[in-house]
């Protein structure tokens, strides 16, 4: 087990263009969560999956953003036409379902986005 | 609702001194809490979580906690801090993980 992993690490991007990020969970995981982190704040949740099922967003997702995880494994998450607001830290994490609140959720590095 | 308070955004602290980094919660159902801890360019990682049971929650690198429901706090203490536990710490609550604003412990030679 190689944990959870995303790519890229760090994209720098121009305002108006599009990105999109992927994460691959731990393998027998069948839940991922996507996360966004600001300097000098703490994470915030932006959206779910159990399986393929995106089962919450945030409204901090705005309709620029697009998550999917089509099979039940790995997850993208897309953003459109980028603003300067959206350059932060996005975390993607993915836990297995042993009850809800007993979950432990196993984070990958992190994809640093930097919109110019 | 469910909001988590870090009332420290920094803790300066001596090498093999004790520290605690404070979390506050506040929720109106059952309480599920985590630390995290953040090292530079890295993931977060689980220090420790209280789910249930024992409220003093023992968790790695020596880090323990206590769930203090009276005053609605979850304390991360460590008797004996080292250069490497130089790092950001994060409390969250419920497994949707909300997180507070991060403490970031400098420990000093």
């Amino acid at each position: 087990d190689t944990g959870v992993s995303q790519n890229p690490r760090h994209k720098i991007t121009k305002r108006g263009q599009n990105v999109t990020f992927r994460c691959d969970p731990i393998s027998e995981h069948n839940r991922l969560y996507w996360y966004r982190q600001t300097l000098g704040q703490g994470p915030e949740f932006l959206t779910y999956f159990q399986n393929e099922a995106q089962l919450e967003k945030s409204r901090l997702l705005s309709d620029r953003f697009s998550a999917e995880r089509p099979k039940g494994s790995f997850s993208t998450l897309e953003i459109q036409r980028t603003e300067q607001g959206d350059s932060a830290m996005y975390l993607c994490a993915s836990s297995s379902t042993g009850g809800w609140y007993q979950e432990t959720q196993y984070f990958g590095p992190g994809t640093r986005l930097l919109v110019l | 609702a469910q909001s988590v308070t870090q009332l420290d955004s920094q803790v300066p602290v001596f090498e093999e001194a004790p520290v605690e980094l404070r979390c506050n919660y506040s929720s109106s159902v059952s309480v599920y809490l985590f630390w995290y801890v953040q090292y530079p360019n890295q993931g977060l990682q689980l220090l420790l979580k209280y789910l249930s049971g024992s409220t003093l929650v023992k968790g790695i690198n020596g880090f323990e906690a206590e769930f203090n429901k009276s005053q609605t706090s979850f304390h991360l203490r460590k008797p004996s801090v080292h250069i490497s536990d130089t790092a950001e710490y994060f409390c969250a609550v419920r497994a949707k993980l909300i997180f507070g604003t991060g403490t970031r412990l400098q420990v000093f030679p």
